[in-house]
């Protein structure tokens, strides 16, 4: 059964460092997306790609957090300088294609971040 | 206005019960209502969907109901099992997936 790859699974990692996160998403979907999701929370959008291109960014703290998803396939999510706020974890997801009509979303199994 | 509103926050029901959770939001955009599980460790997995078009939709002992007009919609989880102990999310999304938004979960916990 296709998959969403995440890794790495777990990341602890110290206040001011850079952090970054892979994904690959399942073969054929346009659309990926990274959550984040703190402990007890809902998972909150930070980014949503349409191929290679950035449809959604309005909740990306854009002053430390980037993301790029180059060639439309796989994509990586950094952060620099990471702070203990950041302390989540960070869900990739991708779909067939927004607008589709299909709306599900196929969730990898996530990065957890600690910051000390 | 982007917000999905879930609750409760945790529920605990007896092996067999019936688990309800609600969901309401505000953006009369909205067009696809999934529920997601999600197990400790584990990313979230989609449950069952609905649309708007319809008022309640069944698949095996989960059920949405959804009230267009009162901008709500619910999961019941019939014959609850042990195995369905989890957090449950409903989230809401406009023309198929774009800005898919989350509720903040429910944990719900199904006692033997």
């Amino acid at each position: 059964e296709a998959e969403v790859a995440q890794s790495p699974r777990y990341k602890i990692t110290e206040k001011s460092q850079a952090v970054a996160f892979w994904c690959d998403p399942i073969s054929g979907h346009a659309t990926l997306y990274w959550y984040r999701q703190i402990l007890g929370q809902g998972p909150e959008l930070l980014v949503q790609f349409q191929d290679e291109s950035v449809v959604d960014d309005s909740q990306l703290p854009k002053d430390r957090f980037s993301a790029e998803r180059l060639k439309g396939v796989d994509s990586t999510l950094k952060i620099q300088p990471a702070e203990l706020g950041d302390s989540a974890m960070y869900l990739c997801a991708s779909s067939l294609l927004a607008g589709a009509n299909t709306g599900e979303l196929f969730f990898g199994e996530g990065s957890r971040l600690t910051v000390l | 206005q982007q917000q999905v509103k879930q609750s409760p926050q945790s529920l605990i029901v007896q092996k067999g019960g019936i688990s309800i959770i609600n969901c309401a939001y505000e953006n009369t955009a909205f067009d696809y209502f999934p529920w997601y599980q999600q197990f400790p460790g584990k990313g979230p997995a989609l449950l069952i969907a609905i649309r708007p078009d319809v008022s309640e939709k069944k698949e095996g002992r989960f059920t949405i109901s959804f009230n267009k007009s009162a901008k709500q919609f619910s999961l019941h989880i019939m014959d609850s099992q042990p195995g369905d102990s989890a957090t449950y999310f409903c989230a809401a999304s406009m023309s198929g997936g774009f800005k898919t938004i989350f509720g903040a979960g429910t944990r719900l916990f199904v006692k033997a």
